[in-house]
């Protein structure tokens, strides 16, 4: 079965830094998102992501943040500068079309120190 | 996007089927109905998605009544491993549409 597949799976840096996260979503899917889940939260939409553009963002996807497509098969999440409270897991998700769900990847575990 | 409400926790045990429950009372027309199950530290993953009556697939079955502002997902005979939580989503299945969690139902599968 295909897989979204993330690295790393775990990143640690210090406050301040700035961290990029991977993703390579499933080769035949159009639609790409980040998501992001605090330890013992729900899960929250940070962006969405078609046809080379940002199609929809949350709140939370300040200035900090921003995503790129930088070839035809990554899908990047950056973080410019991190705060302890970015601290969290980062779910990528790509999707086929209509009818079909949501295929989520295993996630990175972010840690600032 | 259509605003879900699901209870908080269920606990069940070993070989009996869960329904859970969802409510969606302003759910739109071109919406619909999917759910994800979540283990820890691990992504949500798709269970399985209808716009009415009933979809079944190897997994589960959804249900779905005529007026949609409700959908009850079951799980035949849960087993430990079916231990995680739920999420109710509704939303229109269009190209670039984000899916908003709820808090989701934490299933507790007991021996």
């Amino acid at each position: 079965e295909p897989e979204v597949t993330q690295t790393p799976s775990h990143q640690v840096t210090q406050m301040g830094q700035e961290v990029i996260l991977r993703c390579v979503p499933i080769s035949n899917h159009l639609y790409f998102y980040w998501y992001r889940q605090i330890l013992g939260q729900k899960v929250e939409f940070l962006v969405s992501f078609y046809n080379n553009e940002i199609s929809e963002k949350s709140e939370i996807f300040d200035d900090q943040f921003s995503v790129e497509r930088p070839d035809g098969s990554n899908f990047t999440l950056k973080i410019r500068s991190t705060k302890l409270e970015d601290s969290a897991m980062y779910f990528c998700a790509s999707l086929r079309g209509a009818d079909y769900g949501y295929t989520f990847g295993s996630g990175t575990r972010l840690t600032v120190v | 996007l259509a605003k879900t409400t699901q209870p908080i926790s269920m606990d069940s045990y070993e070989g009996q089927e869960v329904n859970i429950t969802c409510s969606h009372n302003n759910i739109a027309t071109n919406d619909y109905i999917t759910w994800y199950q979540q283990f820890p530290s691990q992504g949500p993953r798709f269970i399985i998605q209808g716009y009415k009556t009933k979809v079944t697939n190897e997994v589960a079955s959804l249900f779905i009544p005529a007026d949609r502002k409700s959908s009850t997902l079951s799980l035949p005979r849960v087993s430990l491993s079916d231990t995680a939580v739920y999420y109710c989503l509704v939303g229109p299945p269009i190209n670039n549409n984000d899916m908003r969690f709820g808090a989701g139902t934490r299933l507790t599968v007991k021996p």
